[in-house]
């Protein structure tokens, strides 16, 4: 079975600074796609980025980008430029290839970003 | 339009009440999930449709009844809750499941008196 731990259950960062938020997970499939989610008070979950296990480049949108070492099984998402609106849940989130698409989520690190 | 709509977002209702949680998606989306989530812990996966087709049942109670009428729409019946069954209700909806990422709605929130 699939695991995703996130050792990190609170973090704070200083507006205008980075933070890597941690996450490990494992797995025997070849085959997967790891997610990064952001849930913030309105609740709904947010789709921040993406990386398909095949793909050896490291996935960026704009201020986020992840480091995924698919030989140690991490795959840590770095904020850069942190803004007030940053502040959230954030869950690591796996999906196997030969699923129907469920995710298995980690339980979650809370990111607070300070003035 | 990118958007998974869930109504209603707030729902008290009794244990001997029935009641329905609607979720909708016009994305041309295949594959459906329902979620609960408690405070504090992360979504778990309640039923998985696919293709209009219930593919994942993962072992809910069956006071919990999943229907999935057409590929936009996709509800959740409740009947005779337990108080612990209040949590946030989330539904979401994905291109062919399997592949692609998961969009999620806002979620119902369901307290049960």
């Amino acid at each position: 079975a699939q695991t995703v731990t996130q050792s990190q259950p609170e973090m704070s960062v200083q507006e205008a600074e980075t933070v890597t938020l941690s996450c490990t997970y494992d797995t025997s499939e070849s085959n997967y796609y790891l997610f990064w989610y952001k849930q913030p008070p309105s609740r709904q979950m947010i789709l921040v980025i993406r990386q398909e296990a095949y793909k050896q480049q490291n996935a960026t949108e704009n201020r986020f980008s992840v480091n995924f070492q698919k030989a140690a099984k991490s795959f840590s998402l770095k904020i850069s430029d942190s803004q007030l609106g940053d502040t959230a849940m954030y869950f690591c989130a796996f999906m196997s290839g030969g699923s129907q698409g469920n995710l298995i989520f980690g339980k979650g690190t809370k990111l607070s970003v300070k003035p | 339009d990118t958007e998974v709509t869930q109504t209603p977002k707030h729902l008290v209702m009794g244990m001997t009440n029935k009641k329905s949680l609607k979720c909708e998606q016009h994305m041309g989306h295949r594959a459906m999930y329902w979620y609960k989530q408690k405070a504090k812990k992360p979504p778990e996966l309640m039923f998985v449709y696919s293709y209009e087709k219930l593919s994942i049942n993962e072992s809910v109670p069956s006071r919990f009844s999943p229907e999935c009428p057409n590929s936009s729409l996709l509800n959740l019946h409740l009947h005779a809750l337990q108080p612990e069954d209040s949590a946030l209700y989330l539904c979401a909806s994905s291109q062919d499941g399997g592949r692609t990422e998961a969009f999620f709605g806002q979620g119902t929130r369901l307290t049960v008196v």
